[in-house]
């Protein structure tokens, strides 16, 4: 299974962006990157994902580099309820969609 | 916004019993899934379904899961005879049918099965 890393924890003010990175060096060219998030208690939710281009939505952003081996998340604003783990995954063409999760970043936000 | 439903919220089984843990996929979704996650650890991958047969399965599912839509709403997961390792909360999902991997994966709130 393709494997991405990502850190452990991080921590944000309320109000600033945050930068949630992760490598993924083993990526080949029909691999897409997603990224889910799982608040507490609850199932994991979609947040954004591409292919090779920067993409935006409701969310966030993604930045995925040019050799598409690692990409970040941004949040332009964090707010209290957007602490979770942040999970980057790399959905492969050829295994019928399923999400490996790893163990993902805790994001912890501070009023 | 559709949602996937999955019900019971959660259930209390005794070893050894056999329980079915339901879930409504979003109405036009082709891919199903169920996912696990013990307290604590990092979600697990099941299985994944497609065109009604199991396209994909982890080493966790053994010969005590099972999968079935047995209709056109609803996609089921069995575990025949229930172990105290299966205790966790299982989640179901499921993405449209322009494309497994293009497109997101909707998760339902989870089934907490406590076996006791």
């Amino acid at each position: 299974d393709a494997k991405t890393t990502q850190p452990n924890s991080m921590e944000s003010n309320e109000e600033e962006p945050v930068h949630l990175p992760c490598n993924h060096s083993t990526i080949s060219g029909t691999d897409y990157i997603h990224w889910y998030r799982q608040l507490p208690s609850q199932g994991p939710e979609y947040v954004i994902h591409g292919l090779t281009s920067n993409v935006n939505n409701r969310m966030a952003s993604l930045a995925i580099a040019e050799d598409r081996k690692s990409s970040t998340l941004i949040l332009h604003r964090a707010t209290l309820r957007d602490a979770a783990v942040y999970y980057c995954i790399l959905r492969i063409y050829n295994q019928g969609g399923k999400l490996i999760f790893g163990q993902g970043t805790e994001l912890s936000v501070k009023p | 916004e559709p949602e996937v439903t999955q019900t019971p919220s959660h259930q209390v089984t005794q070893m050894g019993q056999e329980v079915i843990l339901r879930c409504v996929p979003i109405s036009n979704h082709l891919y199903f899934y169920w996912y696990r996650q013990i307290l604590g650890q990092k979600v697990e991958f099941l299985v994944s379904f497609y065109n009604n047969e199991i396209s994909e399965k982890s080493e966790i599912f053994d010969d005590q899961f099972s999968v079935e839509r047995p209709d056109g709403s609803n996609f089921t997961l069995k575990i025949r005879s229930t172990k105290l390792e299966d205790s966790a909360m299982y989640f179901c999902a499921s993405s449209d049918p322009l494309g497994a991997v293009e497109t997101e994966a909707f998760f339902g709130q989870g089934t907490r099965l406590t076996v006791v």
